[in-house]
């Protein structure tokens, strides 16, 4: 049974510092992996989207990487910003068909100003 | 990108009444859409997929008479909540699959 895990639950940093969120997985098999962010209250938005051929995906500031013999990946956040506090949440499919997702717990990040 | 919205956007009522949440797609058509819960500092969890025209698949240990689904169209999808009582308070964020999934914005139910 998959079983996604973030670390570390809650993170503080100062306003412009490079940060790394971490997520795990137990079973290897994935055919994607995606990172959304959530603010409080609100629904998810996607972030970035790796395939399971892919090694990394950048946006912008972000970027996030895949290891799938490792079973991780990470999202590196470059000189953060304020307006980027907001839960961070790694996400598998089930299967390459379903759609359906299993979530980690969420990083909660806090950047102060 | 694609705009899937939920309504209410957050919902007070009393034990025992049932309540109702609407999930579309507004842009584009959906066979597949996805129900979650998400309790206070805790990460999604899936309930049940529906499917337009069929009966929902529930996950394990989410009681479908409960939790009613319809998908009656490719842009609608409801999710209701029978006789809701304190423990149902939650967040339910629901999801449209197309290429990949588009989240709503997600529906606070309190039941008090």
């Amino acid at each position: 049974k998959q079983e996604v895990t973030q670390i570390p639950a809650a993170l503080s940093v100062p306003e412009g510092e490079n940060l790394v969120l971490n997520c795990s997985f137990t079973d290897s098999a994935i055919y994607n992996l995606q990172w959304f962010r959530q603010d409080p209250g609100k629904g998810l938005t996607s972030l970035l989207l790796i395939q399971s051929s892919q090694r990394e995906q950048t946006s912008g500031r972000l970027n996030a990487s895949l290891d799938k013999s490792s079973g991780r990946s990470t999202l590196y956040i470059a000189a953060s910003q304020p307006g980027d506090s907001a839960t961070y949440l790694c996400a598998v499919p089930i299967s390459s068909n379903t759609g359906k997702l299993i979530f980690g717990q969420g990083t909660t990040l806090q950047v102060k100003p | 990108g694609a705009v899937v919205s939920q309504h209410p956007s957050r919902v007070i009522c009393k034990s025992g009444t049932s309540v109702k949440i609407e999930c579309r797609s507004l842009d584009f058509q959906a066979t597949t859409m996805f129900w979650y819960r998400q309790f206070p500092k805790q990460s999604l969890m899936l309930m049940a997929t529906s499917n337009e025209g069929s009966k929902a698949t529930y996950e394990q240990g989410v009681e479908k008479d409960k939790f009613l689904i319809n998908h009656a169209s490719l842009t609608l999808s409801t999710l209701t909540v029978t006789s809701a009582h304190p423990e149902d308070s939650s967040f339910y964020i629901c999801s449209a699959k197309r290429e990949t999934q588009y989240f709503g914005p997600g529906t606070r139910l309190l039941v008090l």
